[in-house]
């Protein structure tokens, strides 16, 4: 079936670095458009990244443009979130979600993964 | 770019309807129609609920609606049942492939 498998999280001191992995399984994972969304505890989701079906095309959120960089291996069906300059309020569940559709961006998450913890702590 | 504005909580009686609103600004909810829902459980991942306003995914029950008016989008849950008691999200495309949520409704059924 149609599944994300997030790995990669963990607790990691401010100022350094991390690397998120989703695992993508069940569809066509060089046609989609994925996204990162998070969530810190007990608040609301946040919109992180966006990347193109073949990768060309990346977008990020104000609070991250500039520390994260999304990638993806679609030979491997792999999306990446590469965390850099790490912060406390960068501590959240981290989601991977495929785009609704094949090829162009529909900005609506259609399929979402169970979540990588990130705590940024000293 | 700044989230959308949600109600943080919202209620009714199994078998009720129930509205939550959802407010932007021209540059999101009332400038395109990519506003979508979705509803979280405790301790799991979103789910989508509604698409582009007021399209529904495959198996989403037809208890759940959207629709839109000028900035301000709705989702409406008819027919409460104890089961859509959960967090649920607007989130609207914002120009530039940026993308806004809103901070979220708890529903609870009671």
């Amino acid at each position: 079936q149609v599944q994300l498998v997030e790995s990669g999280g963990g607790v990691v001191q401010p100022g350094r670095s991390l690397r998120l992995s989703c695992a993508a399984s069940g569809f066509n994972f060089r046609n989609y458009a994925m996204h990162w969304v998070r969530q810190a505890p007990g608040k609301g989701l946040e919109w992180v990244a966006l990347i193109s079906y073949d990768g060309s095309k990346k977008f990020y959120a104000d609070s991250v443009k500039g520390r994260f960089t999304i990638s993806r291996d679609n030979s491997k069906n792999t999306l990446f979130l590469q965390m850099s300059s790490l912060r406390t309020e960068d501590t959240a569940v981290f989601y991977c979600a495929r785009d609704y559709g094949e090829v162009d961006f529909y900005y609506h998450m259609a399929v979402w993964g169970t979540g990588t913890t990130v705590t940024v702590s000293s | 770019q700044s989230a959308l504005t949600q109600t943080p909580s919202a209620s009714g009686s199994p078998g009720q309807s129930v509205t939550i609103s959802c407010t932007g600004t021209n540059r999101d909810v009332g400038g395109y129609n990519y506003v979508s829902w979705y509803q979280q459980h405790p301790g799991k991942a979103p789910k989508l609920m509604i698409y582009e306003v007021k399209k529904r995914p495959s198996g989403v029950p037809d208890r759940f609606s959207g629709s839109k008016s000028g900035n301000t989008a709705f989702l409406t849950v008819s027919g409460l049942q104890p089961e859509d008691e959960a967090d649920y999200y607007c989130s609207s495309y914002a120009g530039r492939n940026y993308l806004v949520f809103g901070g979220g409704t708890m529903l609870t059924v009671l």
